[in-house]
């Protein structure tokens, strides 16, 4: 049973070109998360999607930044027009269902974003 | 509303015990620990829920208290796996998304 599959491991951009990031969950799960983690700091929450939706953006930078996951295929973060500052790595955690209960997130191995 | 751990490091020989405590200001309903290695991802360790049990496997154990929204995780007899930093998760302004502590970082020295 694979886990959370991400892609690409390793991303370098220049200044001003656009990062793609994908997440594939584990299977059986509907629910996906993106966190960004700077080095020595904790994961901080970005956004949570379902299929075709997005049901809380609220971590997530109102410019450049934007995330999908359609109802085929990964769920893919996108940056556009990067700045150095955006590194990082990106990581992503699915999870079954979440509501009382909250079910546990499985993290994938995550995309270090490095800009040049 | 991001969750303080306590303490932020701390340094302990093979066979010690640790108690790493998270606090949080507003009211919880669950809080999830996790571990992750250096340029790893994070490991899911356990969940505690409102009005459940301490849970625990192996020689890590955590207990919640709800009154003074507050979990602790309690590692005996440290083993050099343990190695790594642990942060504790809460619930977000959604029902799904996590809010994660900084972070504490243990280190077991042989």
């Amino acid at each position: 049973n694979a886990g959370v599959m991400q892609n690409p491991r390793h991303l370098v951009r220049r200044r001003g070109q656009e990062a793609r990031l994908r997440c594939s969950p584990m299977k059986g799960h509907s629910h996906v998360y993106w966190y960004r983690q700077l080095p020595e700091e904790g994961l901080k929450f970005m956004v949570y999607l379902q299929k075709e939706n997005i049901i809380d953006e609220s971590g997530m930078p109102k410019e450049r930044f934007s995330a999908e996951f359609p109802k085929e295929g990964p769920s893919i973060l996108r940056i556009q027009q990067v700045v150095r500052g955006d590194s990082a790595a990106y990581f992503c955690a699915s999870s079954r269902n979440p509501g009382p209960g909250l079910h546990e997130q499985f993290f994938g191995p995550g995309t270090r974003l490095t800009v040049l | 509303q991001q969750p303080v751990q306590s303490p932020q490091a701390v340094i302990l020989r093979e066979g010690e015990d640790a108690v790493i405590n998270c606090s949080s200001s507003k009211a919880l309903y669950s809080v999830h620990w996790y571990r992750q290695k250096h340029g790893e991802a994070p490991v899911f360790l356990m969940i505690l829920l409102k009005g459940g049990e301490q849970k625990g496997h192996e020689k890590i154990s955590a207990s919640f208290n709800e009154k003074k929204q507050q979990s602790s995780l309690y590692l005996t007899a440290s083993q050099l796996s343990y190695s790594g930093t642990y942060f504790c998760g809460t619930e977000g302004g959604s029902q799904g998304n996590l809010i994660f502590g900084k972070g504490t970082k243990l280190s077991v020295k042989p």
